[in-house]
């Protein structure tokens, strides 16, 4: 079965620092998701992205975060200066359409020290 | 986004059919039922999806009710690798993109 790839699998960085989570989408899938996990809650919508622009953001999606979609074939959520609040799971997701399944990779477990 | 209502936790034992429920009864006639799930330490993974009648997939089966105000996930024999976090969610055609998950249901299999 197709699969959904993340890296890093972890990912430590500490406060205020940068990051940039990588993902490799299914090949032929047109919509791509981030999610995230903090421990022990609920997953949460962060946005989508269609087209090479984002349809569709969260409350949490602010302007510490960003999307892109460098090479046609990766998708990254930058976030800038982090928190120790936005220590999660990040999951990335695709789908062919907007109704249908979604993949998910295996997610980066974000720690923000 | 239409809610649903899940119960926190289930427990089955190895080789057992598992019925999991899901109330939707606000539900509209453009929302398909969706169900994932959670293994420990993994990503959401797909499961079934329906809208009106009946599924069945090498997973699962989709049992919907005829108002469709609930549906019912079955795991015809559980196996210890079915104990995840089951989720129902509900998606409208034509509108939001995402995926809501709410708390879901904390399947225990026994061996």
């Amino acid at each position: 079965e197709p699969e959904v790839t993340q890296t890093p699998s972890h990912q430590v960085t500490q406060m205020g620092q940068e990051v940039i989570l990588r993902c490799v989408p299914i090949s032929n899938h047109l919509y791509f998701y981030w999610y995230r996990q903090i421990l022990g809650q609920k997953v949460e919508f962060l946005v989508s992205f269609y087209n090479n622009e984002i349809s569709e953001k969260s409350e949490i999606f602010d302007d510490q975060f960003s999307v892109e979609r460098p090479d046609g074939s990766n998708f990254t959520l930058k976030i800038r200066s982090t928190k120790l609040e936005d220590s999660a799971m990040y999951f990335c997701a695709s789908s062919e359409d907007q109704t249908l399944r979604a993949f998910f990779g295996q997610g980066t477990r974000l720690t923000v020290v | 986004d239409a809610k649903t209502t899940q119960p926190n936790s289930m427990e089955s034992n190895e080789e057992e059919p598992v019925h999991l429920p899901c109330n939707h009864s606000t539900i509209s006639g453009t929302d398909y039922i969706h169900w994932y799930r959670q293994l420990p330490s993994q990503g959401p993974e797909y499961v079934i999806h329906g809208l009106t009648s009946n599924v069945n997939n090498r997973m699962a089966s989709l049992a919907i009710a005829e108002d469709r105000k609930s549906s019912t996930l079955i795991l015809h024999r559980a196996t210890l690798r079915d104990a995840a976090v089951y989720y129902c969610i509900l998606r409208t055609q034509g509108g939001s993109e995402k995926l809501v998950f709410g708390k879901g249901t904390k399947l225990t299999v026994n061996p």
